[in-house]
């Protein structure tokens, strides 16, 4: 199973909502990543859970509050949204750091979000 | 710090057109090099990758050669086809304490007609 799944595939929010990004994957990795994409961009480091802790946050409004449970799941709740901040939100795992690793990371689908 | 060039787009090319798009890096050490493709309205998927110099990652007839003396990683293919029609993504990896960091190009856009 070489897949990473990303919940819901589209969501469109007001700004006021609260929601969640989900992402799981049976890899058995232990780094987690949630990027952000807008259109015609690369994509943009937002978190990094290396073994279940918080490694990287790259200056993430607040607004945006990554959580990994356990080791194959890791939600992105979000809150009090901006318009600017609809995008694609793509999940990615790789090999911990501890692990034989090439560096390659494996992405989702991507949550497509709308905020209104 | 890191960074990827990667040539601009749109690139706009006939079917079985040979395909280069160009890449050139800046690392510190040694990184691993990869080329992401994007299908419309998609993730991004590993086309290829190369974690050292001299190694040639290939996949769905699509080529790529680590070239440490040239600091490049240059993407070709012999006969495009419409199906190619993607954006491509060259980048790199570092591995920080937190995880692997991938910095990307800018990404170009493949067009490909009959």
């Amino acid at each position: 199973d070489t897949e990473v799944t990303q919940t819901p595939k589209h969501l469109v929010m007001g700004m006021t909502n609260k929601k969640s990004l989900k992402c799981e994957q049976h890899m058995g990795h232990r780094a987690m990543y949630w990027y952000k994409q807008k259109a015609k961009k690369p994509p943009e480091l937002m978190f990094v859970y290396s073994y279940e802790k918080l490694s990287i946050n790259e200056s993430v409004p607040s607004r945006f509050s990554p959580e990994c449970p356990n080791s194959s799941l890791l939600n992105l709740h979000l809150h009090a949204l901006q318009p600017e901040d609809s995008a694609l939100y793509l999940c990615a795992s790789s090999q911990g750091i501890r692990d034989s690793n090439t560096g390659e990371l494996f992405f989702g689908e991507g949550s497509r979000l709308t905020v209104l | 710090g890191d960074s990827v060039t990667q040539m601009e787009g749109p690139v706009t090319l006939s079917e079985e057109a040979f395909l280069t798009i160009n890449c050139t890096y800046t690392a510190t050490g040694y990184p691993s090099l990869f080329w992401y493709v994007q299908y419309p309205g998609e993730g991004l998927q590993l086309l290829l990758k190369a974690t050292k110099a001299d190694d040639k990652g290939s996949n769905k007839g699509f080529e790529a050669t680590y070239r440490k003396e040239t600091t490049s990683f240059h993407l070709e293919k012999g006969s495009v086809q419409v199906s190619d029609s993607a954006v491509y993504f060259c980048a790199l990896s570092g591995l920080t304490g937190g995880g692997n960091k991938l910095t990307f190009g800018t990404g170009t856009q493949l067009k490909v007609e009959l």
